[in-house]
């Protein structure tokens, strides 16, 4: 079955960098796009970008086109995401989440704290 | 972008009966493929979103049959009959005609 496995919590200081991963089992890996998505503490969800497994193309929100970078290892079946530059607006839970006629496969999450 | 407004913000719904969880777009979601590209998700506390309906109206794998949409070019309307304790969580409504994709800011659904 679909698994996307992300990395654990992380607790980062302000102005430092973050980088978690989504670990894709029980399908081809380069066949299906790859999204993250943002979601602050009790608030909705906001799309980040994509990045296609296949041919490393990507799509970033305009608002989260300095802060963050899609990458992808397709060794290891693992994408991943990078956000820089981190303020207490970055805290959040991120989601990786798999194409499949609309977000089909999510992760369980990545909670990304900032404080100093 | 395609700004989602969901209504009403918390709905509590006794068990058995039906919920209506409406969802009004910026713009007409109908691609130009004629798919209505609405889709419903629901997030149950402490989880990750799962999708419920994909293209407006199309049951995604799983997902029981009390849950149905349906609408317009802008307006859409989740219904969910029969609820049950396990239905209780979040729903947002999201689109994917355009990039950037974008969210609804979710209706709460509580059990009496």
């Amino acid at each position: 079955q679909v698994k996307l496995l992300q990395s654990g919590a992380a607790l980062v200081k302000p102005g430092d960098s973050v980088k978690m991963s989504c670990k894709a089992s029980g399908y081809t890996f380069t066949d299906y796009i790859i999204h993250w998505v943002k979601q602050s503490h009790g608030k909705s969800l906001e799309w980040i970008g994509y990045i296609n497994p296949y041919s490393g193309g990507t799509n970033y929100n305009e608002k989260f086109k300095s802060k963050a970078t899609l990458t992808v290892d397709k060794s290891s079946s693992t994408a991943y995401m990078e956000f820089s530059r981190l303020t207490s607006e970055d805290s959040a839970i991120y989601y990786c989440a798999r194409e499949g006629y609309g977000f089909a496969y999510w992760g369980q999450g990545t909670l990304v704290t900032v404080s100093s | 972008d395609i700004v989602l407004t969901q209504a009403p913000l918390s709905v509590s719904v006794t068990p058995g009966e039906s919920a209506s969880i409406s969802c009004r777009s910026s713009k007409s979601l109908l691609s130009s493929k004629g798919i209505t590209s609405l889709y419903w998700y629901l997030q149950r506390p402490g989880k990750s979103p799962q999708l419920l309906i994909y293209q407006m109206s199309n049951l995604a794998s799983g997902v029981p049959d009390r849950f149905s949409s349906s609408g317009s070019e802008t307006d859409f309307t989740l219904k969910i009959s029969k609820v049950e304790t396990e239905d209780v969580g979040v729903y947002y409504c999201g689109h994917r005609l355009e990039y950037p994709l974008t969210f609804g800011s979710g209706t709460k659904l509580e059990i009496k």
